[in-house]
């Protein structure tokens, strides 16, 4: 079954450091890929996408990610992290060819610290 | 409406009660998804509807959970006789076509006596 593992269930950075928010997928196939963030009391918030092309996607609030075929990984960075920043990121993905709903992993809380 | 909006917020419930949560999704989207998330959990897929046509239910976790779509718009979860593993955050999400950006609502929170 397709799954989604985001081994990092807590991370704590200090404002103004960088971030890497680790994803791995289980799918034979590349499915489309997604981050989301989600502050308490929000919604679901997307940061940003890959479907196809270039493996280094930008989003919304400096957040990138990059698409590595070869280890089946979905990461997402940040160069410079805001106090603003500490939320729940889940890492989700959709398996367009089945067509079903978007597969979710448990997400990583950030904390960020002065 | 300028986004997805759930109502209510928040719902306490008795076990063996009944509850209605209610999705606006944002105006034209046909496809529309609920989502369960529990403590500490990533959401996890219920139903999907596109328009009024249910066409996906296979998420939900048992014949107490019904979902509607009559008019192609508002949809409503419904749970009957609840338990406390029912207790969770459910989120509706909406997109203009399948494969399109999900948007999210706020969600509503059950808590389950």
């Amino acid at each position: 079954a397709q799954s989604v593992t985001q081994p990092d269930i807590h991370i704590t950075v200090s404002e103004g450091a960088s971030l890497e928010l680790r994803c791995n997928y289980s799918y034979g196939a590349t499915p489309y890929l997604f981050w989301y963030v989600q502050s308490p009391g929000q919604g679901l918030q997307l940061l940003l996408k890959y479907f196809s092309g270039d493996t280094l996607v930008q989003g919304i609030k400096g957040f990138e990610a990059e698409f590595k075929r070869s280890q089946s990984s979905f990461n997402l960075r940040k160069p410079s992290v805001h106090w603003s920043d500490a939320a729940e990121y889940f890492c989700a993905v959709e398996i367009n060819q089945a067509g079903t709903a978007l597969i979710f992993g448990k997400g990583t809380t950030l904390s960020v610290s002065s | 409406g300028a986004g997805v909006s759930q109502s209510p917020r928040y719902k306490v419930a008795k076990r063996g009660q009944d509850v209605a949560l209610r999705c606006d999704p944002i105006s034209g989207h046909v496809s529309l998804f609920w989502y369960q998330q529990a403590l500490g959990q990533g959401p996890e897929f219920l139903t999907y509807f596109q328009n009024e046509a249910q066409l996906d239910k296979s998420g939900l976790p048992s014949d107490r959970f019904f979902a509607e779509r009559p008019e192609g718009s508002v949809s409503t979860l419904k749970i009957q006789r609840t338990q406390q593993e029912d207790s969770a955050v459910y989120l509706c999400a909406s997109s203009f076509l399948r494969g399109n950006e999900q948007f999210f609502g706020p969600g509503t929170r059950l808590t389950v006596l």
